[in-house]
């Protein structure tokens, strides 16, 4: 079975500094998708960034950016530039064309002034 | 483009009874998905519709239940409710066009208190 692995509960980064949230994820499939979403206090998830595994190149959205380490199963997101509004709840998810998306337990971000 | 909208945002119910949920997805989004959210157990997948035909169905029990109409709005029902249903359920619709290809957007979510 498909499982994701979010090993941070928590994690703190001053304002303009540069953090990485960790996701590992196990699965059998060769053809699949990954995820970081972000959920802030209103509580709406919001798609952060997406990856498709057959891509080699490294997806990046602006501030965000992902490192895919497919042969180690690893999917990284890094914030660079740290604003007060990146805080929030952060779930990695995987899915392979199953109907229903993998979640991690998430990681909360903690943006220090 | 109006967002995915949950219906009501907060309810409060009691043991036994019964709660019906609503989720308004983006317009030309025909899949309709559902989580439950839980801080011990996370985001955990309850089922999938699309074109009023449920897809999958993740491990909850028969209490669970839910159904889409023609216009692709989505129903949940919880029947005998017990405590450990409090929850923030989320929605979530895409264009369905191959999973991965077309993400998720979710609803601000339903927060159920079962007391």
């Amino acid at each position: 079975a498909q499982t994701v692995t979010q090993s941070q509960p928590e994690m703190s980064v001053q304002e303009a500094e540069t953090v990485t949230l960790s996701c590992t994820y196990d699965t059998s499939e060769s053809d699949y998708y990954l995820f970081w979403y972000k959920q802030p206090p209103s509580r709406q998830m919001i798609l952060v960034i997406r990856q498709e595994a057959y891509k080699q190149q490294n997806a990046t959205e602006n501030r965000f950016s992902v490192n895919f380490q497919k042969a180690a199963k690893s999917f990284s997101l890094k914030i660079s530039d740290s604003q007060l509004g990146d805080a929030a709840m952060y779930f990695c998810a995987y899915t392979s064309g199953t109907y229903k998306y993998i979640f991690g337990t998430g990681t909360r971000l903690k943006v220090l002034a | 483009k109006a967002g995915v909208t949950q219906t009501p945002r907060y309810l409060i119910k009691t043991r036994g009874q019964q709660v019906t949920l609503s989720c308004s997805p983006i317009s030309g989004h025909r899949s309709v998905s559902w989580y439950q959210q839980t801080p011990g157990q996370g985001l955990q997948f309850l089922f999938e519709y699309f074109s009023e035909t449920q897809r999958n169905k993740g491990n909850f029990p028969g209490r669970f239940s839910g159904r889409q109409f023609s216009n692709s709005r989505s129903e949940m029902n919880v029947s005998t409710l017990e405590l450990g249903d409090s929850a923030l359920y989320l929605c979530a619709s895409s264009l369905a066009v191959g999973q991965g290809r077309s993400p998720l957007h979710f609803g601000n979510g339903t927060r159920l208190t079962v007391t």
